[in-house]
This record gives C-alpha cells, sequence and structure tokens, in this order.
C-alpha cells in the first residue's frame, strides 16, 4: 500500500509567521504535489515536483513555495502566512512513469487555521 | 489550459436509486480521466479511470463513460448504498503532462 503521510492533521497559525507544511510518500514516487482544498473549488494545484530539487508552479503558486531536497519529502512552506491561507491542505505523491504515471495518491491532509 | 467542469455540486438520491455525475474537459489532448472519492473526513482515493482508447470500463457498480467528440465523461453508480455517500470529484490529464486538473467536486448523499 502507498503510504503518504502529512505531518499534521490540525496547525494554528498566527499572521506573518512562516509555516511549514511537511510531506513523506514511501513508494519511490517520481511526482509530488500540494494541493489546496476549498468548498466549492475543488483540488486546486500549488505546486508540483517532478525530481528532487524540480519544481514546477501550478494554478495558485502565489505566497507559497516549495522543497525537495530528498525524493521522499516534499515540503510547503507559507514565508508570511495571512488569514486568506487558512484552508485544507492536500499532499499527493505518483510514478510519474509507466502505464500508471498519472495515478495520484493523497495524504489525510492538513487543516491550516491562520488567525 | 485545461478546465473541468462538474456537475451537479450536490446530489441526493434514495437508496438502490442510480448517480451519475458529469464532467467536461475543454483541452481535446487529454487522455486520462481519473474519479476520485472523499469520504467525510478522508483522504481521496482513485475509484475507477479511464483512457482515451476506450469509451466505457466497469467495476462493480460504477462504471465511467467517455465521449471525446463531445469532450466530456461521466460516473455512473448504480444501486447506491449510504457508504456511496462522499464527494466525488473528476479530473483530467494529458500524455505530456503528469498534472491532474480536478472538477471541483460533487457531493452524493445516499438517503437509506
Amino acid at each position: 500500500d502507498v503510504k503518504v503521510t502529512q505531518s499534521s492533521r490540525y496547525l494554528v497559525k498566527r499572521t506573518g509567521e512562516k509555516v511549514f507544511l511537511e510531506c513523506v510518500q514511501d513508494m519511490d514516487h517520481e511526482n509530488m504535489f500540494w494541493y489546496r482544498q476549498d468548498p466549492g473549488l475543488g483540488l486546486r494545484l500549488i505546486y508540483f515536483s517532478y525530481d528532487v530539487k524540480m519544481k514546477e508552479k501550478g494554478d495558485i503558486p502565489e505566497g507559497y513555495s516549495v522543497s525537495r531536497e530528498k525524493k521522499e519529502r516534499f515540503s510547503l512552506i507559507l514565508e508570511s502566512a495571512s488569514t486568506n491561507q487558512t484552508s485544507m491542505y492536500l499532499c499527493a505523491s505518483g510514478p510519474g512513469q509507466g502505464l500508471a504515471k498519472n495515478i495520484q495518491y493523497f495524504g489525510a491532509g492538513t487543516r491550516l487555521s491562520v488567525l | 489550459g485545461e478546465n473541468v467542469e462538474q456537475h451537479p455540486s450536490t446530489l441526493s438520491v434514495q437508496e438502490g436509486d442510480s448517480a451519475v455525475i458529469k464532467c467536461t474537459y475543454s483541452d481535446s489532448a487529454s487522455n486520462y480521466f481519473p474519479w476520485y472519492k472523499q469520504e467525510l473526513g478522508k483522504r481521496p482515493q482513485l475509484i475507477i479511470d479511464i483512457r482515451s482508447n476506450v469509451g466505457e470500463k466497469k467495476d462493480q457498480r460504477i462504471a465511467v463513460t467517455l465521449n471525446k467528440t463531445a469532450k466530456h465523461f461521466s460516473l455512473h453508480i448504480t444501486e447506491t448504498q449510504p457508504e456511496d455517500s462522499a464527494v466525488y470529484f473528476c479530473a483530467a490529464s494529458t500524455l505530456n503532462t503528469d498534472k491532474l486538473i480536478f472538477g471541483t467536486g460533487t457531493r452524493l448523499q445516499v438517503f437509506p
């Protein structure tokens, strides 16, 4: 079974704080993704990474950055958290090759509240 | 870029009835269409997917159909059960990218 683990289920931070959301996968997947989930807006891609130290902006990258120093770990960074970044954050990983290249496996999510 | 629209946003059915969720996509180069189910408080999980070289795929009570000409695909759930209650997301992708573009989700409620 693919395991995608997000470090926190719930997080409360203050406006202006630097926030790190961590994600680890154990399947040696090439690809890792960060999404934001808001009611009525579905899953919106923030950033994705297709290899160590490689990243690509998604649809809503403003206010976020990412880091992938090791293949199994993908971090989402909010440099200066704002109240409009209060949301559910979902990490996903995928093989990126072979017949199942597009399949994504999700973590349980981190519900972030910025006060 | 690709855009995926999903309807309806909410759907209520009686147990045993069928449920249909529809999605349309904009990029004719899209060739992979997965459906994810997210139960309350849980992670999205892939339940079925279809590639553009087939028109229909079934797995027990769920099926997906694809109309490439009209650029739409649908999820069909027959003999619905209360445990089918969840949010369902469709998505689309093309061969030259590993990204999925998701629809906005459909909240399905199955009443006993």
